[in-house]
């Protein structure tokens, strides 16, 4: 069965890096956009980007621009997101979720949630 | 960008009600409507694409109609484990965008 399965939390200092991953099985990875969302704490689902799984072209929402980088390993099936120069404002649960053009470009599988957390 | 503003942004219901949310985007997305459930503590799940089309295994109670600007998520007997926050998404044209989404919760 499809499964998306991410990195553990992180809590990392301001200024510092941290990069997350999805390790996907159960379906052909290169044949899917691997999506990345965000929510902070409280509030609602924020759409960061997505990445090609075939080409490796990534598409970043304006918000995401500059200190956010998606990257794959397709030899492991597994997307990654680095964020660096953390602020406290990235403090978030990052999920990625398979995206599907056969259907609309829905995100029909999630992983379970990676949080980070930016604190001194 | 494509907004999607939802309404209402919480609603209180029984069990066995009828549930009706709306969405609405700034400009035409066709039938790209996508709608999504949250419940604490886990990840969101797809519930319909393409504006109608039910997920795979997602209870025939829910349904999505609409198109254009102007679409619908009903729940048509609303069950204990439909207690969440719901969230459409446009996926028309990147960047792709959500709802502020809609809590429903218990009376």
């Amino acid at each position: 069965q499809v499964q998306l399965v991410q990195s553990g939390s992180e809590l990392k200092e301001p200024g510092a890096s941290v990069k997350v991953s999805c390790k996907a099985s159960g379906y052909t990875f290169t044949a899917y956009v691997v999506n990345w969302v965000r929510q902070a704490p409280g509030q609602g689902l924020q759409w960061m980007g997505w990445i090609n799984a075939k080409t490796g072209n990534p598409i970043y929402a304006q918000d995401f621009t500059g200190r956010f980088v998606f990257s794959l390993d397709t030899s492991v099936s597994t997307a990654y997101l680095e964020i660096s120069s953390l602020k406290a404002e990235d403090t978030a649960l990052y999920y990625c979720a398979r995206g599907n053009s056969d259907n609309y470009h829905s995100a029909d599988y999630w992983g379970q949630g990676s949080l980070v957390t930016v604190s001194s | 960008d494509i907004q999607m503003t939802q309404s209402p942004s919480s609603l209180s219901a029984s069990v066995g009600d009828r549930v009706t949310i709306t969405c609405r985007a700034s400009q035409s997305i066709s039938s790209y409507l996508n709608w999504y459930q949250e419940k604490p503590g886990k990840a969101p799940k797809l519930l319909i694409y393409a504006a109608s089309t039910l997920q795979s295994g997602v209870p025939l109670r829910f349904s999505g109609s609409g198109s254009g600007t102007d679409f619908t998520l009903t729940i048509s007997s609303l069950q204990p484990e439909d207690f969440a926050t719901y969230y459409c998404q446009q996926s028309y044209s990147t960047p792709l965008t959500f709802g502020g989404g809609t809590k429903v919760e218990i009376k």
